[in-house]
């Protein structure tokens, strides 16, 4: 079945820092990848998203690739600020599963200190 | 255009009540989904349905729990009766077959708390 891995923190890093979040996956098909963000007391928010292999998704300074030879979509931010301080869910969609809902990892909660 | 809608956005209710959470889904969009997110298990499918009908409630952790889609903008997940290990985050989702990645819209959920 498919399955998401994520790294769970908390992570905490300083303002300004450099950031990674390790995402890896397993699907039967072909899957497209997100990032989703939720913000405290707040819903999920698609954050960005790559549907095929080498792609790279971005949006308001975070990126990841989506590398299949790994089968992972890492997500980075070369500075971090405190507002993007949230918890940050890798997930999957599997074309070849067809209709099924996102698989998601457990979140991994990022807190910035100024 | 408007999100996916839910409501009550908080609610707080005795053991024993029934609960029904409401979601409006994007227009036009063919897939609605339920989850629950609770700190324990992160987040779970319960249900979701295409076209209005109910695909897949493998996700539904017992008979208390029940959703429906009478029409393609309106849906309900009720609980009756609600348990206190019932509080949890409730999410409704939508998607519109076809667009890029298959792409889930969320709501901003419904913060239940059973007592």
């Amino acid at each position: 079945g498919n399955s998401v891995t994520q790294m769970e923190g908390p992570v905490t890093l300083s303002e300004e820092a450099f950031l990674t979040i390790n995402c890896t996956y397993t699907a039967t098909g072909y899957p497209s990848l997100f990032w989703y963000v939720q913000y405290p007391g707040e819903g999920l928010q698609l954050l960005l998203k790559a549907t095929k292999a080498d792609d790279k998704g971005s949006n308001k300074g975070f990126e990841a690739t989506y590398r299949k030879e790994t089968t992972s979509f890492h997500l980075e931010k070369g500075s971090v600020q405190v507002s993007d301080s949230a918890v940050y869910f890798c997930a999957l969609s599997d074309s070849g599963g067809g209709a099924d809902g996102l698989t998601f990892g457990k979140g991994t909660h990022l807190i910035i200190q100024p | 255009d408007a999100g996916v809608i839910q409501s009550p956005r908080h609610e707080v209710t005795e053991m024993g009540q029934e609960v029904t959470l409401r979601c409006k889904p994007i227009s036009g969009h063919d897939y609605l989904f339920w989850y629950r997110q609770t700190m324990m298990r992160g987040l779970e499918l319960l249900i979701y349905f295409n076209n209005n009908v109910p695909i897949d409630d493998s996700g539904m952790p017992e008979d208390r729990f029940s959703a429906k889609m009478p029409n393609a903008s309106f849906s309900t997940l009720k609980i009756q009766p609600s348990e206190p290990r019932d509080s949890a985050v409730y999410f409704c989702a939508s998607r519109l077959t076809g667009n890029s990645g298959n792409t889930i819209y969320f709501g901003e959920g419904s913060w239940l708390t059973v007592v």
